[in-house]
């Protein structure tokens, strides 16, 4: 099936560091989606992208929908210690118009070096 | 907000019992629930697609006689596992859809199972 390639796996940074992650995919998607999920719990919806080109930002987070319809990035200024956690990007693929299924890229996991 | 819930938060059982886990909109109606399976350190998969009304849309691999999905009013869908077993402990992550217009999908806290 689809797949999401996400990117880092994983980063380690200190408290107050930049975070960049981003999702890549060999198919164009329709909307792109960021969540958080914390241990034990849900997925969390951070940011919604629709458009190409649409950059959005919720509080320190942004998050752009790639103009090629085939990547988003997800960047988290100044991080602070709630930030930990598992960041998925998730996306409507084009060729899944109509149908609702929901694609989850790989995830990046966020640690925060004391 | 788009509040979606699941009860129980986590179950321990037997092998070969059944259990039963409940998701609800709480301020919406979902005219679609998704439930997902979660093993430790790896993403979401979907594993069936709920519709109000209507027999679920079970992906590929997943048998549909062991994990029973019942979708009977626009606030609630139940999935039943079946004589559970060791390999079935997971995650299992409901969401739904707010209206037939919106795709963003609202996701519950999610219910960890335990087989022993």
């Amino acid at each position: 099936g689809q797949q999401l390639n996400q990117s880092p796996q994983s980063m380690f940074i200190q408290e107050g560091e930049d975070v960049s992650m981003n999702c890549t995919s060999s198919s164009i998607f329709n909307t792109w989606l960021w969540y958080k999920q914390d241990p034990g719990e849900g997925p969390v919806l951070l940011i919604a992208l629709y458009k190409a080109g649409e950059l959005t930002s919720n509080g320190r987070l942004t998050a752009q929908f790639g103009i090629t319809r085939k990547d988003s990035f997800l960047n988290i200024s100044a991080s602070i210690p709630s930030d930990v956690g598992i960041y998925f990007c998730a996306g409507y693929p084009l060729s899944n118009f109509g149908n609702e299924k929901l694609t989850f890229g790989t995830g990046t996991r966020l640690t925060i070096i004391p | 907000g788009a509040v979606v819930s699941q009860h129980p938060s986590r179950v321990i059982c037997k092998s070969g019992t059944s259990v039963k886990i409940e998701c609800r909109s709480l301020d919406f109606q979902a005219t679609t629930m998704f439930w997902y399976r979660q093993f430790p350190k790896q993403s979401l998969m979907l594993m069936a697609t709920s519709n109000e009304g209507s027999k679920a849309t079970y992906e590929q691999g997943v048998e549909k006689d062991k994990f029973l999905i019942n979708h009977a009013s626009l606030t609630l869908s139940t999935l039943t596992v079946t004589s559970a077993h060791p390999e079935d402990s997971s995650f299992y992550i409901c969401s739904a859809i707010r209206g037939s217009v919106e795709e963003t999908q609202y996701f519950g806290p999610g219910t960890r199972l335990l087989v022993l």
